[in-house]
């Protein structure tokens, strides 16, 4: 069964280091989502790409956060640099048709950013 | 006050036990999703609803549009039910509003 892709599954930097992390979305999935999971609460999102495209980046940190999906496949999630807040699980999801239909998301397993 | 709010944050039940988690959301939607989370972090999708119930095995999802409220039913639950389970609500560009979660343990 096709999955959702995530490297590293964990990180360990210290702050003000930058980190990066991967996401291979299901073959074929136009949609990527990027979702940010601290400690206890529920995800909330950060970027939403449709192909190459932002759908959706009003909750990214745009002064520290970066996100691209040159290709329209695999996407990178950049951080720098990196701040002790930052602490938390990185998801990666993708979806199956464009950002204007309702669809179930399927999630990679997450990194686990810890910053000292 | 969160835009999606659950409830219990914490059940604990008996192997065989029925178990209802509640969810409440105060923005209009295109439909409201239950997934399943394990400790390690993987998030599974169990259902997305708009109207009515859906059923898969021994899970229940039904949503109420008048009163913005959807509940899940596990019959039977079982310890490997044990997990976290959230609610979330999606708009109309499928962005997924999530609730805080409820912490579910199955105790043989």
């Amino acid at each position: 069964e096709a999955e959702v892709a995530q490297s590293p599954r964990y990180k360990i930097t210290e702050k003000s280091q930058a980190v990066a992390f991967w996401c291979d979305p299901i073959s074929g999935h136009a949609t990527l989502y990027w979702y940010r999971q601290i400690l206890g609460q529920g995800p909330e999102l950060l970027v939403q790409f449709q192909d190459e495209s932002v759908v959706d980046d009003s909750q990214l940190p745009k002064d520290r956060f970066s996100a691209e999906r040159l290709k329209g496949v695999d996407s990178t999630l950049k951080i720098q640099p990196a701040e002790l807040g930052d602490s938390a699980m990185y998801l990666c999801a993708s979806s199956w048709g464009t950002s204007r239909f309702q669809e179930t998301q399927y999630f990679g397993p997450g990194t686990r950013l810890l910053v000292l | 006050k969160n835009e999606v709010e659950q409830s219990p944050q914490n059940l604990t039940a008996q192997e065989g036990e029925f178990i209802t988690i509640n969810c409440s959301y105060s923005v209009g939607i295109s439909a409201l999703h239950w997934l399943q989370q394990h400790p390690g972090g993987g998030i599974v999708s169990l259902f997305m609803l708009s109207s009515g119930k859906k059923k898969h095995g021994r899970l229940i999802a039904t949503i109420n549009i008048q009163e913005k409220h959807s509940s899940l039913h596990i019959t039977a639950s079982h310890p490997r039910d044990s997990a976290v389970y959230i609610c979330a609500a999606s708009g109309a560009t499928n962005k997924l509003i999530f609730g805080t979660g409820t912490l579910l343990a199955v105790q043989p």
